[in-house]
């Protein structure tokens, strides 16, 4: 029934490992994000894609790799973990780019120890 | 580039009452959106109200209710007999509508809400 589902929910890990996040959205969108949300809380867009192909991507760190292998699908893997990339990432989708609403998932906390 | 501020780190408000949460954006494109966002305990982002920006009619949502005033790039967002289920991390978000730019969400610093008993 899950509009948009990430998992894990929870990921601790130590520094330098490699770890992904995976985002599914059964809404039928063709758009999806990556949303960072800080310890301070604010929200910053990383990546979107549309249709499988990367539309925006902000700066962040190139350990920071994108991939969706079909418009249902949107992962996130970060490579060399550091510190400050402890944050919740949020995906999130919309039917389209020019979308109105954008539908988010549950969250994912990573911390890096 | 847009900016979304939202001035109120906190805010209370008793139950049964009405609380106003302000927001404010800088942009150049006279065609975008403007959303309220919730963010209760369990980290889920629900949208609570969206306002066009060539609508000149204020967006309602049942207890939910903006003033927008375009010409002030001001949004607020008025809850009326707040609830205890109320209390959350509010954001104020803005989207351009410009055909070519980036769709995505630029969002304020929110603003926590309590609801007292």
């Amino acid at each position: 029934d899950t509009a948009v589902s990430q998992t894990p929910k929870y990921l601790v890990t130590q520094m330098g490992n490699d770890k992904s996040i995976k985002c599914e959205q059964n809404l039928g969108h063709d758009t999806m994000y990556w949303y960072k949300q800080d310890s301070k809380k604010f929200l910053k867009i990383m990546f979107s894609y549309n249709n499988k192909e990367l539309i925006i991507n902000e700066t962040v760190p190139n350990r920071f790799s994108p991939k969706s292998p079909d418009k249902a699908h949107l992962n996130l893997h970060i490579n060399s973990l550091e510190l400050g990339d402890s944050a919740v990432y949020f995906c999130a989708s919309s039917f389209s780019p020019r979308a109105n609403e954008q539908f988010f998932g549950p969250g994912t906390r990573l911390t890096v120890l | 580039a847009q900016t979304v501020t939202q001035s109120q780190p906190e805010m209370s408000v008793q139950e049964a009452e009405t609380v106003t949460l302000s927001c404010t954006y800088d942009t150049s494109e006279s065609d975008y959106y403007l959303f309220w966002y919730k963010q209760p305990p369990s980290r889920q982002m629900i949208l609570v109200i969206r306002q066009e920006a060539y609508k000149q009619q204020n967006a309602t949502e049942n207890r939910f209710s903006v003033n927008f005033q375009k010409a002030a790039k001001s949004f607020s967002l008025k809850i009326s007999d707040s609830q205890l289920g109320d209390a959350a991390m509010y954001f104020c978000a803005y989207r351009s509508s410009k055909s070519g730019s980036a769709r995505q969400l630029t969002f304020g610093s929110g603003t926590q809400l309590t609801v007292l008993p």
